[in-house]
């Protein structure tokens, strides 16, 4: 499609339950990125990936947080034994390529997780 | 710790004036750098990119200004329009090439309000 398109747009979990997150990049774009902001203001960086590959995970809790991208298949990012303070909105983008040639980041609108 | 950061965290202006927003970055390593909008309940939007070869760019309405002695960035909005009211983010890539591309480090937002 023409647009980032993330599944739930808000998602309610008990503290200690499991969510999952999707996002379908944007058609033709290699290039997928995981984003949290946190009160409306700090975005963090968690993990991004070149097609169905890991490009950078530095960002990730690794002890709850995984993400996966496989073919024909949205993105996913799934968090276990959720905590309060992941609640936040987490955002998806996807770019073109590539490595040299900067291209822009195009955001979906994000799904709201409020952990209870 | 090195960030990226906005002088002015909130900015009112009528109708048809013309807005500046502004934004410091602290790394000269940083080669690229993005302008996005973000409503209420919406992720960001791109407005426009500069990469660090050039010291100006210009789009429909927007110009952005990029500073490399001082690390200034800043995004000039012409006539500004009460739909354009929103938050605004900068956000640099530091480098590309390496795996630290497409990791963007956003600036904390500057909010800016049109009064009609």
């Amino acid at each position: 499609g023409e647009e980032v398109a993330q599944t739930p747009k808000h998602l309610v979990r008990g503290e200690g339950q499991k969510a999952k997150l999707y996002c379908a990049p944007i058609k033709g774009h290699s290039y997928v990125f995981w984003y949290q902001q946190v009160l409306k203001n700090e975005f963090k960086f968690l993990i991004s990936f070149q097609n169905e590959n890991v490009f950078d995970e530095t960002g990730m809790p690794k002890e709850r947080f995984s993400a996966k991208c496989l073919p024909n298949s949205p993105c996913s990012l799934e968090i276990q034994a959720t905590k309060l303070e992941d609640s936040a909105v987490y955002f998806c983008a996807s770019s073109q390529f590539g490595q040299g040639a900067e291209q822009p980041q195009h955001f979906g609108d994000g799904t709201r997780l409020s952990i209870l | 710790g090195e960030s990226v950061g906005l002088h002015l965290p909130t900015l009112s202006v009528q109708e048809g004036d013309n807005s500046i927003i502004n934004c410091a970055y602290s790394n000269s390593a940083s080669d690229y750098f993005i302008w996005y909008k973000q409503e209420s309940g919406k992720g960001p939007q791109f407005i426009i990119d500069i990469r660090s070869n050039m010291d100006k760019r210009q789009g429909q309405r927007v110009t952005v200004l990029l500073n490399k002695t001082v690390k200034h960035l800043s995004l000039q909005i012409a006539a500004t329009q009460p739909g354009d009211s929103a938050v605004y983010f900068c956000a640099e890539n530091r480098g590309a090439g390496g795996t630290s591309y497409g990791k963007l480090t956003f600036g904390q937002g500057t909010i800016l309000t049109v009064h009609p």
